[in-house]
């Protein structure tokens, strides 16, 4: 089976910008996570989805968003690009049926750089 | 509020020898799933062991094995006759099941040499 795969890999945008960030999950897994990763701040969780529906968003300020489409597939948008978004951004699927233990994969990861 | 906390931010160990990795966590829930994560080097981030919270045997995934002491709310990682493939960064996890959003510590960088 096919991993989680994230598109594109590296991304180099200008403060003000908007980028949008694409996932695929491994087949047949409907949760799609999003997670941005820094040095300082480590891994903080962004929001998640679930059958196009977001059921869970972190502390991120509203210039992030995401959808998910009927096929899982997820995008995450970042509008007005900071030089504190430079980051590598993870996407992380799951099976999230019952009696399954919550375990996400996770996919490559997106390296953004904001300059 | 949710916290995972990982004492030792970097960790060295000779090739072979075991080495263990402390973790702990803070949750009010009774409902939660423990993951330890690895990312090495600039690679994929991989899932290497998990532990559901209401089951009291410790988890085994060949070298890796968990303590899972939930009175104590800890969870540590045990790798056993390391190998150089073994360095990299540990993310200790846990998930509540009715949020759905992975809480992670800061890691530990644990280097194996030969």
């Amino acid at each position: 089976k096919a991993g989680v795969t994230q598109t594109p890999r590296y991304l180099i945008k200008t403060r003000g910008q908007q980028v949008t960030l694409s996932c695929s999950p491994i087949s047949g897994h409907r949760s799609v996570s999003w997670y941005q990763q820094t040095p300082g701040q480590g891994l903080q969780f962004l929001f998640e989805y679930f059958s196009e529906t977001q059921r869970n968003k972190g502390n991120f300020p509203g210039r992030f968003s995401g959808r998910q489409f009927s096929n899982s597939r997820s995008e995450m948008n970042v509008s007005t690009l900071e030089l504190g978004d430079s980051a590598l951004y993870l996407c992380a699927s799951s099976l999230q049926t019952s009696g399954y233990s919550y375990e996400q994969y996770f996919g490559p990861g997106t390296r953004l750089t904001v300059t | 509020a949710q916290t995972v906390t990982q004492s030792q931010p970097e960790m060295s160990v000779q090739e072979a020898e075991t080495v263990t990795l402390s973790c702990t966590y803070d949750t009010s829930e009774n409902n939660y799933y423990l993951f330890w994560y690895k990312q090495p080097p600039s690679r994929q981030m991989i899932l290497v062991i998990r532990q559901e919270a209401y089951k009291q045997q410790n988890a085994t995934e060949n070298r890796f094995s968990v303590n899972f002491q939930k009175a104590a709310k800890s969870f540590s990682l045990k790798i056993s006759d390391s190998q150089l493939g073994d360095t990299a960064m540990y993310f200790c996890a846990f998930i509540v099941g009715s949020n759905y959003k992975l809480t992670f510590g800061k890691g530990t960088l644990l280097t194996v040499n030969p």
